[in-house]
């Protein structure tokens, strides 16, 4: 099994362009997420889903969006990108939604918006 | 809103234990753990459901106490490995399938 699988690993984009951040998990999982990281804050949810057809906000969903076509995919799209969104990105999955199993996360993509 | 970690920080020598705490204003119905490692990924260090359990996890242990809502992370005699950043993250009763997590609490064992 690869896990939590997420592309790219880095990426530079401008101010104003948009991009998918890709997520993929091959252990039907229910339960997936987006995570970003900043020095000092932690991580800070942005999106989740709890099954495909089904997502929902997080604490930082501004400027985001996603979708679950299929369990195992959930892409984060920066509709228009801004230096504020310059981070790292984790995905997340679980067995379950229902908060009593671990998160496998993905190795992140570095993103900088310049 | 996040819970709250503490300390921030934590500065041990090799074979010294630490206690790390978090805290929530809300009910919880499960704490989870985390360790990450500088330019990695989190990894998975357990999980607490509210009832004040311990668990255990070679010598890094864990409690939950329910009516202060608080857990507890204890690592001991520590190793050069447990360096690292350590991470609370809760799911409350009112904010079901949403697992926030702490500021995180840097760990540096030295020899």
């Amino acid at each position: 099994n690869a896990g939590v699988t997420q592309t790219p690993k880095f990426q530079v984009l401008k101010t104003g362009q948009s991009m998918t951040l890709q997520c993929a998990q091959d252990m039907n999982h229910e339960y997936m997420s987006w995570y970003r990281q900043d020095p000092g804050m932690g991580l800070r949810l942005i999106h989740y889903s709890v099954g495909a057809g089904i997502t929902d906000q997080g604490e930082v969903p501004n400027g985001y969006n996603v979708s679950r076509s299929t369990t195992e995919d959930f892409p984060l799209r920066l509709l228009s990108a801004a230096p504020s969104q310059t981070s790292v990105y984790f995905c997340a999955s679980s067995y379950s939604w229902e908060g009593n199993t671990e998160a496998f996360f993905g190795q992140g993509t570095r993103l900088t918006v310049v | 809103q996040q819970p709250v970690q503490s300390p921030q920080a934590v500065i041990l020598r090799e074979g010294e234990d630490a206690v790390i705490n978090c805290s929530s204003s809300k009910a919880l119905y499960s704490v989870h753990w985390y360790r990450q490692k500088h330019g990695e990924a989190p990894i998975f260090l357990m999980i607490l459901l509210k009832g004040g359990e311990q668990k255990g996890h070679d010598k890094i242990s864990a409690s939950f106490n329910e009516k202060k809502q608080q857990s507890s992370l204890y690592l001991t005699a520590s190793q050069l490995s447990y360096s690292g950043t350590y991470f609370c993250g809760t799911e409350r009763f009112d904010s079901s399938y949403k697992l926030i997590f702490g500021s995180g609490t840097r760990l540096l064992v030295r020899p």
